[in-house]
């Protein structure tokens, strides 16, 4: 059974204070993994798509990475702005559908 | 471009009574999804759509939960009876095309959260 893993469950950083979040994952084959982002009261927000081991993505102050057994989203010099729930997800190759599995998510707030 | 509509934002009900939600996905998407999430968690899928088509509902509680995607557009999904721990936000997405070896982005609606008393 595919597994997703994300540590700390909360993170809470001043402003600037740059920090990564951790994404473990057990799957039979990664066809992807993804990371979005969720407000209160919303629903996910797509970031980024990684396919396979040493790929790397960014936007603005996110930068994902990716190996086999992790992925990490760091974020750099961090403002009010980014604090909100980060979810990481896996998509199994060879699976009948789609589906995707979630980790728990890490609460980020970024303190002014 | 207009994202996922979903409907109703909030419910609130009693257990054994019934509620339906209702999902419009982005235009051209051909794939919908339905996932639950229970506070503080992840979301979970419940069932995925292809067109009209069920891909997967190998997680959805057949003996109260049923959905259903009428033309391959809008869908409906339905609780019946509830229960207490089907408190939870249910949130619908969308992707392009789907089907196996294909990695489309989901994209999700504002979700619906609904509380059983």
């Amino acid at each position: 059974e595919d597994q997703v893993t994300q540590s700390p469950e909360a993170l809470r950083l001043q402003e600037g204070e740059s920090s990564s979040l951790n994404c473990s994952y057990t799957v039979s084959g990664l066809r992807g993994l993804f990371w979005y982002r969720q407000d209160p009261g919303k629903g996910p927000e797509f970031l980024f798509t990684l396919y396979s081991a040493g790929e790397e993505k960014e936007k603005e102050r996110l930068k994902a990475t990716l190996t086999k057994k992790e992925s990490f989203l760091h974020i750099t010099a961090p403002k009010p702005e980014d604090s909100a729930t980060y979810l990481c997800a896996v998509q199994a190759a060879g699976a009948a559908g789609n589906k995707l599995t979630f980790g728990g998510g890490t609460r980020v707030l970024v303190k002014p | 471009e207009a994202g996922v509509a979903q409907s109703p934002r909030y419910k609130i009900i009693e257990k054994r009574q019934s509620v339906a939600f209702w999902c419009n996905p982005i235009s051209g998407h051909a794939t919908l999804y339905w996932y639950q999430q229970i506070l503080g968690q992840g979301p979970k899928l419940l069932i995925q759509f292809q067109n009209n088509g069920v891909v997967d509902d190998s997680q959805l509680p057949k003996d109260r939960f049923s959905a259903e995607r009428l033309k391959g557009v809008d869908s409906t999904l339905k609780i019946q009876p509830a229960k207490l721990e089907d408190s939870a936000v249910y949130l619908c997405a969308s992707s392009l095309v789907g089907g196996r070896q294909r990695t489309d982005t989901q994209y999700f609606g504002p979700g619906t959260r609904l509380t059983v008393l």
